[in-house]
């Protein structure tokens, strides 16, 4: 069974700042993705960024990009230029190739003024 | 148009009690989920339904049955319900063989009391 690992129960960042979430997962499988879920106060599941396993470039979506360490397992999230609206819980999540999707523990973020 | 929606979004309701959540999508897709969220935010897969047909059945008590009556339908029945059902669920879908991302409906909080 796949496990996915966010260690940083709640994190906290400067307005315009950067923020870096970690996100380490376990799998035996060799084709998966991997995702970041954002779920703000108005609990919304809402999707940031996809990473396919075989693609070894990290994917950007504008200020949210991934580093992504397929050997080490770890699919990290960097928030650049952070604004309010950013607040929110972010979840890792894993897709096997049965397409079940298993979310991690969740971050709390709160970017402050 | 809302893609993925459940009704109730708000449910309260009597230990005991039988309640069913519906969730209907509009994207056309053949694969449907329902995920539970617990009160620390951490998401656990339910179900998961190819064209009305069960493929994931998690360890879930059998006091929850998800029936399927078309493809864009999976509602959720829960019997006897006790105060540890009380979480968020969500429904999701996506379509069959895409390696993409799910897509959530809005949740529907039960709060048992």
């Amino acid at each position: 069974a796949q496990t996915v690992t966010q260690s940083q129960p709640e994190m906290s960042v400067q307005e315009a700042e950067t923020v870096t979430l970690s996100c380490t997962y376990d799998t035996s499988e060799s084709n998966y993705y991997l995702f970041w879920y954002k779920q703000p106060p108005s609990r919304q599941m809402i999707l940031v960024i996809r990473q396919e396993a075989y693609k070894q470039q990290n994917a950007t979506e504008n200020r949210f990009s991934v580093n992504f360490q397929k050997a080490a397992k770890s699919f990290s999230l960097k928030i650049s230029d952070s604004q309010l609206g950013d607040t929110a819980m972010y979840f890792c999540a894993f897709m096997n190739a049965g397409n079940m999707l298993t979310f991690g523990g969740g971050t709390r973020l709160m970017v402050k003024p | 148009d809302t893609a993925v929606s459940q009704t109730p979004k708000y449910l309260v309701t009597q230990m005991g009690n039988d309640k069913s959540i519906k969730c209907e999508q509009n994207l056309g897709h053949d694969t449907m989920y329902w995920y539970k969220q617990d009160s620390k935010k951490f998401l656990k897969i339910m179900f998961s339904y190819n064209n009305k047909e069960l493929i994931i059945n998690e360890t879930v008590p059998n006091r929850f049955s998800p029936k399927s009556p078309d493809k864009a339908h999976l509602n959720l029945h829960i019997n006897s319900l006790e105060l540890g059902d009380s979480a968020v669920y969500f429904c999701a879908s996506r379509p069959l063989g895409y390696t993409g991302e799910l897509f959530f409906g809005e949740g529907s909080r039960l709060t048992v009391l």
